[in-house]
């Protein structure tokens, strides 16, 4: 079956460094998502990417879509100890199907 | 507007014992999912329902059952609860699953912390 599979499973920055998580499919995907789970709390959409080569910031944040629709990642530039929480990736192998989740990436940061 | 509620946000229960976790959502969304989420696993698909009526298996479908009369309820009931379903249970809806047209955004409820003991 789909498996999605993301990594670093953690990561530890200092606040105002930069942090990027990957997010790998085992079968091309037609769109991905990631979504934020901060400590104690539900995750939250953050962002679609559709398009095979998609790029999308949303002010710190920059995500990408890999041309081949099986890789996507998410950079923060200058971390935060607001950022702190789970980043998701979860992708649809067709459109109309139910969304699967990589296992996320924990990030923690020190001031 | 609460949007989606799920109750009860934290169980305690014994091995044996049916549970019944329930969701509902205000937004007559068609779509609705069950997820478990436990620490080294991420979120892992249990169940979900594309209407009234209409449901299917996910990734970990066992020991579990789920039901769909009407739009905005979703329930989920561990029939005979095992330890290895201690975990955190979120309910999800979305509106549609088709894109570009739509996002296809899952909107998460709040989590049911459920123990087995």
């Amino acid at each position: 079956g789909q498996q999605v599979m993301q990594i670093p499973q953690y990561q530890h920055v200092q606040e105002g460094e930069d942090f990027t998580t990957y997010c790998n499919s085992s079968t091309t995907l037609s769109n991905i998502q990631w979504y934020k789970q901060r400590p104690g709390g539900h995750p939250v959409f953050l962002i679609q990417l559709v398009k095979s080569g998609e790029v999308k910031k949303q002010k710190r944040l920059t995500f990408q879509f890999g041309e081949a629709k099986k890789n996507s990642s998410l950079h923060i530039t200058a971390t935060q100890t607001t950022d702190v929480g789970t980043y998701f990736c979860a992708g649809r192998a067709q459109a109309g199907t139910a969304l699967i989740f990589g296992k996320g990436t924990t990030l923690s940061v020190s001031s | 507007d609460a949007g989606i509620t799920q109750s009860p946000r934290y169980k305690i229960t014994e091995t044996g014992r049916q549970v019944t976790l329930m969701c509902h959502q205000t937004w007559s969304h068609s779509y609705m999912f069950w997820y478990r989420q436990d620490l080294g696993h991420g979120l892992r698909l249990i169940y979900y329902s594309a209407a009234a009526d209409i449901t299917d298996k996910g990734e970990v479908p066992d020991g579990y059952v789920v039901s769909r009369s009407k739009t905005e309820n979703f329930p989920l009931t561990l029939e005979s609860a095992t330890r290895s379903q201690t975990s955190v249970y979120f309910c999800a809806s979305t509106d549609r699953l088709i894109i570009p047209a739509n996002t296809g955004e899952l909107f998460f409820g709040e989590g049911s912390r459920l123990t087995v003991l």
